[in-house]
């Protein structure tokens, strides 16, 4: 089956720098994506990667490594703001996105 | 303001009562997709469609149906809603399936009595 692992929840202090893991056994791999769910919002959008590596957008930066089924999203200095889920999600090679359940991210003043 | 709308917002409804979820985009993207997000799950995808006038099944497509009469509008109806319906409904869109982004509509929260 396919399958996508995320911390359920987690805390972290304002200011300082978050890491929030993603493990997944999917049946082929198109790309991975990660995106924000403020509570009682819709998902937005945060970064995609395709090949192994880093992407940087601001305070956050994705990470994927393909050979080890694993990415993780790195959020720095953070900000109450940044308070909100954090969904993992893959492509498989039919094209179909895979939904981890998202970790929920608590910031601490 | 471009992006997706969402109708009704929230909705209580009556088990074995017909209930259509709307959603319209004005972003011109070819595809479109209906997920439910319930508690401790990923989202899973009710129905897709890549293009007007074509559909597909997702993952939980039973007790549901969709059109796609033209680009912008995207319908999901639930012929005769059950309790285990309950569950936040997302609309989404992307510009051509595949790997574009995901671009999702302020969502309808449904609850079947």
């Amino acid at each position: 089956g396919q399958n996508i692992d995320q911390p359920t929840e987690m805390t972290a202090t304002e200011g300082a720098i978050v890491q929030i893991n993603c493990t997944y056994q999917t049946s082929g791999f198109n790309g991975l994506f990660w995106y924000q769910q403020h509570a009682g919002e819709a998902p937005t959008f945060l970064s995609y990667n395709v090949l192994d590596g880093l992407e940087e957008k601001g305070r956050f930066s994705s990470v994927l490594s393909r050979s080890k089924g694993y990415s993780y999203l790195l959020l720095k200095e953070l900000q109450m703001k940044d308070s909100a889920s954090y969904l993992c999600a893959v492509m498989d090679s039919n094209y179909q996105l895979i939904w981890g359940a998202g970790t929920k991210l608590i910031i601490k003043p | 303001i471009a992006g997706i709308t969402q109708a009704p917002t929230s909705q209580i409804l009556a088990a074995g009562r017909r209930m259509t979820l709307r959603c319209t985009q004005d972003m011109r993207h070819n595809a479109m997709y209906w997920y439910r997000q319930d508690l401790g799950l990923g989202l899973r995808l009710i129905h897709y469609s890549n293009t007007a006038g074509t559909t597909g099944k997702g993952e939980v497509p039973d007790g549901y149906s969709v059109s796609r009469a033209n680009t912008d509008d995207f319908p999901l109806t639930l012929a005769s809603a059950v309790p285990s319906q309950t569950s936040v409904y997302f609309c989404a869109s992307s510009e051509t399936g595949g790997n574009s982004p995901l671009h999702f509509g302020n969502g309808t929260r449904l609850t079947v009595t």
